[in-house]
């Protein structure tokens, strides 16, 4: 019964691939969110939307796509993977932008580029 | 703009003895602000948030807006505590900015 559950743990691919990854909340939540871990374990939003709609587009190069079908679901596409996108994607879910309730965390997929 | 600032990268204490990670903040509005605890190579939990004024796991955090500052504290460390620590400043949207996070390391 995991709460933010993302898809695949692991992705190891090549340069130039197109790849997703996939984030399910089972919170009912009415937001949810993306960032990135780099390699010095920096920790950085990308990405957030409510009700399916974008609130937050971070300077994110227009490579990473993010797709929400409905607001238990946000996808996360890249286009053309370069070595730098190399790190841990952590999906999150809270209430509402608005709330002040806490985030909640997937276990994150961690992005290889060879 | 928001920042936060965590200005240790390593903290390595032994076990016992009292801890205070550092966190300092900028930013505008009425801050929120959390403490997040990564175990290795598992998600990150949220550990406290300053509107709760609670203790987790012995850890205790104050806000600060004289210093502009939310350092988390526990006056005796466990091994069990090693992990990375990121403070976390929200603000519209719900948007999280992190600081730089900070390992804490406790030797037996």
């Amino acid at each position: 019964d995991t709460a933010v559950s993302q898809t695949p743990k692991y992705l190891v691919t090549q340069m130039g691939n197109d790849k997703s990854i996939k984030c399910e909340q089972n919170l009912g939540h009415d937001t949810m969110y993306w960032y990135k871990q780099d390699s010095k374990k920096f920790l950085k939003i990308m990405f957030s939307y409510n009700n399916k709609e974008l609130i937050i587009n971070e300077t994110v190069p227009n490579r990473f796509s993010p797709k929400s079908p409905d607001k238990a679901h946000l996808n996360l596409h890249i286009n053309s993977l370069e070595l730098g996108d190399s790190a841990v994607y952590f999906c999150a879910s809270s209430q509402d932008p608005g709330s002040n309730q806490p985030q909640h965390f997937g276990d994150g997929t961690r992005l290889s580029i060879l | 703009a928001q920042r936060v600032t965590q200005p240790e990268k390593l903290l390595s204490v032994f076990k016992g003895a009292p801890v205070e990670l550092k966190c300092n903040y900028s930013y505008s509005g009425s801050p929120e602000l959390f403490w997040y605890v990564q175990y290795s190579r598992q998600r990150l939990q949220l550990l406290l948030r300053h509107i709760s004024r609670e203790s987790i796991k012995g850890f205790t955090a104050d806000l600060n807006k004289g210093e502009t500052s939310f350092h988390l504290k526990k006056p005796f460390a466990q091994e069990e505590d090693s992990a990375m620590y990121y403070c976390a400043l929200r603000t519209s949207y719900g948007k999280l900015t992190f600081g730089q996070g900070t390992i804490l390391t406790v030797h037996p």
